[in-house]
């Protein structure tokens, strides 16, 4: 069985600082690790997902995540938020490389200028 | 395109009634999810089909949930007898073909309140 734990439930951080969302994560097996975001009003999206290879993976919008498997953490950080950026983010586990993924219970970030 | 639709994106029920809960996913989209997100939790695993069958649902939990896929595109999550418990934001995602390479897109949800 595995576990996902978010430190933070709520990471309030002013525009243009820099941001790091905690996860730590236990599993008995290997493991690919994604981060998802959601907007407010809308679905859940993919930020980002580690599934082998470089252990840093970056996303399209300046996030980037190291897995660290000693540490069983896959922290999220961003150097510079925008407003836009105000969303909740979860981290997730999976022992497959597809869906059926455990998720941790969310940290909400809010920026404020 | 057209992301997945959830339908109704919210339904109060009594307790002890039946629910449906439809999601129609990306067309093409051969996988489909159910996830259910309790409040200040994370959403939690239910059901995945491939195609029509269910290929895991080992996160239904209960037998007063059961979900359709009869046709390989649009699913139904049915839960009999409603019980407080039940209410929470229930989650549809599809994805191209249920491998890594292919992310999870989730549906806004329906938000399902058991009086």
């Amino acid at each position: 069985a595995q576990s996902v734990t978010q430190l933070d439930s709520q990471v309030p951080v002013f525009e243009e600082a820099p941001v790091e969302l905690r996860c730590n994560y236990s599993s008995s097996v290997s493991v690919y690790l994604f981060w998802y975001v959601q907007y407010p009003n809308q679905g859940l999206q993919l930020l980002l997902k580690y599934l082998s290879g470089s252990t840093l993976v970056e996303s399209i919008n300046g996030f980037e995540a190291e897995f660290n498997k000693s540490q069983t953490s896959f922290h999220l950080r961003k150097p510079s938020v925008h407003i836009s950026d105000t969303a909740e983010y979860f981290c997730a586990v999976s022992e497959y490389s597809w869906g059926k993924l455990q998720f941790g219970a969310g940290t909400q970030v809010v920026v404020t200028p | 395109g057209a992301g997945v639709s959830q339908t109704p994106s919210n339904k109060v029920t009594e307790k002890g009634k039946y629910v449906e809960l439809r999601c129609d996913p990306i067309s093409g989209h051969t996988a489909l999810y159910w996830y259910r997100q309790s409040l200040g939790q994370g959403p939690e695993f239910l059901i995945y089909f491939q195609g029509t069958g269910a290929a895991d649902d080992s996160g239904l939990p209960n037998d007063r949930f059961f979900a359709v896929r009869p046709e390989g595109s649009v699913s139904t999550l049915k839960i009999q007898r409603t019980e407080r418990g039940d209410s929470a934001v229930y989650l549809c995602a599809s994805s191209f073909e249920g491998s890594g390479n292919s992310p999870l897109h989730f549906g806004n949800g329906t938000r399902l309140t058991v009086t």
